[in-house]
């Protein structure tokens, strides 16, 4: 069973704190996503990776970070929690091989900062 | 990526088809409609995808218009369980770099009632 995992389901942070979320995937994907959701505005991308070490920014990049050190394990870092980064993140996964076109998603992680 | 527009919510009665829609005027010639949907508190989870053909799998149908500026997603007998957010994407089936992006935007909601 392919599986997309999320470290965390439920996250409380200070404001000004470092918070890493974690994904790890386990279907040899090139490609991983992170996203947020919000009420109202769907699920916007913050950035994503095409390969280890491959980076590019999405619709709403700006206080966030990302490392792909590793095939399979995509970070998203907050490298300064404000009450605004609260939100639902999603990661996702996708292989670019011929043939196989679905993105599998994590449950998400729900992020407070208080 | 190709912008989609769909309508922010529909209600469907359990047991009959549900039609969502979903315009896609600017799609170039590479470029497949997929479908995805979200179920409350749970990742998005790929339903469908086509170029100009109609698609037809286990989960719903697909019916792509001759222009291939819009498209509709049928569930055929639509039950409760149904009730989530519905996705429609547009972009090109294979390639990688920036080629990989996936964007969502803001879905429809289908409530499905007894």
């Amino acid at each position: 069973d392919v599986k997309v995992t999320q470290s965390s389901r439920y996250l409380v942070k200070r404001t000004g704190e470092k918070v890493f979320l974690e994904c790890v995937q386990d279907m040899d994907h090139e490609n991983m996503f992170w996203y947020r959701q919000d009420p109202g505005l769907g699920l916007r991308l913050i950035y994503f990776s095409y390969d280890v070490k491959m980076k590019e920014k999405g619709d709403i990049p700006e206080g966030y970070s990302v490392s792909r050190e590793k095939k399979e394990r995509f970070s998203l870092i907050l490298e300064s929690a404000s009450t605004n980064q609260t939100s639902m993140y999603l990661c996702a996964s996708r292989t670019r091989r011929r043939g196989n076109t679905e993105a599998f998603f994590g449950q998400g992680t729900r992020l407070t900062v208080v | 990526d190709a912008k989609t527009t769909q309508p922010t919510s529909m209600d469907c009665a359990e047991g009959r088809a549900a039609n969502l829609p979903c315009n896609h005027s600017t799609i170039s010639g590479n470029e497949y409609v997929y479908w995805y949907r979200q179920i409350h508190s749970q990742g998005p989870q790929y339903i469908i995808h086509g170029l100009k053909n109609n698609e037809t799998n286990e989960m719903a149908s697909l019916i792509i218009t001759e222009d291939r500026k819009s498209s509709t997603l049928i569930l055929p007998h639509a039950t409760l369980r149904d009730t989530a957010v519905y996705y429609c994407i547009v972009r090109s089936l294979f390639g990688g770099g920036t080629a990989s992006k996936l964007t969502f935007g803001t879905g429809t909601r289908l409530q499905v009632t007894l």
